[in-house]
């Protein structure tokens, strides 16, 4: 049973640039999450969706970030401009139900010279 | 809001020894808590959660934690550690009406050697 799918899983671009970041959760899972990893900041959730339809952006830090989910089986979050202070790894995390357990993707390096 | 804190950033350990982890939440609400591990270049892995009943919880890889009420706290532990155990590992903490909302600790790098 495939897991949590993220790509691309490293990506080097420069300032300005705008960078797509892929997720496919686990089949039949009803709620995704992206998920943010700094030194600095540690783990921080960016968007929440359930349903498809987001239900908590408060985390998105600003509006050069956007995110989509047009089906149960795919989601972006979309970087444009993107700077070099965004350089971090995403992570992409879905689960099932309300309440349960949820399963992280492998996630992406992001590095923005 | 909640917020995690634990305690050690960084735990070295000898393989075969005990290990534990310190975590301390603050909420003013019930909440649910949770372990995670990070090996290298991966995602995160779930090793137990608490969300209600017993206080001693057990997960996978031989892990287990308390929950404290009274302290706050949610301390993981491991009676013998192996070389595999080398991770980074994360205590996070949600409320019961945000459950999505997961607010997790720095995160506690774990080092076994032989």
């Amino acid at each position: 049973d495939a897991g949590v799918i993220q790509s691309p899983r490293h990506e080097v671009t420069e300032m300005g640039q705008e960078v797509t970041l892929r997720c496919k959760p686990i089949s039949g899972h009803n709620s995704l999450f992206w998920y943010r990893q700094t030194m600095m900041r540690g783990l921080e959730l960016l968007i929440y969706f359930n349903n498809n339809v987001p239900i908590d952006d408060s985390g998105m830090p600003e509006d050069r970030f956007s995110a989509k989910m047009p089906n149960a089986s795919f989601s972006t979050l979309k970087i444009q401009p993107s700077e070099p202070r965004d350089s971090a790894v995403y992570f992409c995390a879905s689960r099932v139900l309300v309440g349960e357990t949820q399963y992280f993707g492998p996630g992406t390096r992001l590095l923005v010279l | 809001a909640q917020s995690v804190t634990q305690l050690d950033s960084q735990v070295p350990v000898f393989e075969e020894a005990p290990v534990e982890l310190r975590c301390n939440y603050s909420s003013s609400v019930s909440v649910y808590l949770f372990w995670y591990v990070q090996y290298p270049n991966q995602g995160l892995q779930l090793l137990l959660k608490y969300l209600s009943g017993s206080t001693l919880v057990k997960g996978i890889n031989g892990f287990e934690a308390e929950f404290n009420k009274s302290q706050t706290s949610f301390h993981l532990r491991k009676p013998s550690v192996h070389i595999s155990d080398t991770a980074e590992y994360f205590c996070a903490v949600s409320d019961l009406i945000s459950d999505y909302k997961l607010s997790f600790g720095a995160g506690t790098t774990v080092t076994v050697r032989a």
